[in-house]
């Protein structure tokens, strides 16, 4: 079974530009996350999907960020325009079934490293 | 003040010594994660637990619901145990808030 997949690993942009981060779930899996941890902070919740709605977009640290799921599987989260505080570690995650949390153990991506420099 | 607390913030010991990591958290959950990062790795999900105790391997985790308490202990432990151990919570929804983590470093 592949695992969750983020792309890209890495992503170095200036101020002011566009990146879009992709998270591929695991495939059947409804529930889809993305995190952020910014550096020396713990990790937050941004927002998250059941198929291709969004259940809780609370995290969400403005509207800077955009989160689609279109079809409900991969999505994407797009900075425009990015700012220097929106550097850290985006962490996407996939479960199959979010009714029960404590039956559904979540699978992180390896994350995407954003620096806005 | 963060709503899950981890204790300690760094740990150093000698390979085989027994490990515990504290979590402490203060509001209602319906799960606890526990969660492994090495350096320059992704996240892995060690366990999900609800209430009681879990056993994988050499890791254990357990849970006191009413005094708001997680530990993860290691046994026998080693240096490719040296990673972030993560304690995240859910509060009867989706959403995670997470623990700022236990750096472990393990020395041979």
């Amino acid at each position: 079974e592949a695992g969750v997949t983020q792309f890209p690993s890495h992503s170095v942009i200036e101020k002011g530009q566009t990146v879009t981060l992709r998270c591929d779930p695991i495939s059947g899996h409804d529930n889809l996350y993305w995190y952020r941890r910014v550096m020396g902070k713990e990790i937050k919740f941004l927002l998250h999907f059941v198929k291709e709605s969004k259940q809780d977009e609370s995290g969400m640290p403005n509207n800077r960020f955009l989160a689609e799921r279109t079809g409900g599987t991969y999505s994407t989260l797009k900075v425009q325009p990015a700012e220097l505080e929106d550097s850290g570690v985006y962490f996407c995650a996939s479960s199959q079934d979010g009714r029960e949390t404590y039956n559904s153990p979540l699978h992180f991506g390896n994350g995407t490293r954003l620096t806005v420099t | 003040k963060n709503e899950v607390e981890q204790s300690p913030q760094n740990l150093t010991a000698q390979e085989g010594e027994f490990i515990t990591i504290n979590c402490s958290y203060s509001v209602g959950i319906s799960a606890l994660h526990w969660l492994q990062q090495h350096p320059g790795g992704g996240i892995v999900s060690l366990f999900m637990l609800s209430s009681g105790k879990k056993k994988h391997g050499r890791l254990i985790a357990t849970i006191n619901i009413q005094e708001k308490h997680s530990s993860l202990h290691i046994t026998a432990s080693h240096p490719r145990d040296s990673a972030v151990y993560i304690c995240a919570v859910a509060m009867g929804n989706e959403k995670l808030t997470f623990g700022t983590g236990t750096r472990l470093t393990i020395i041979p």
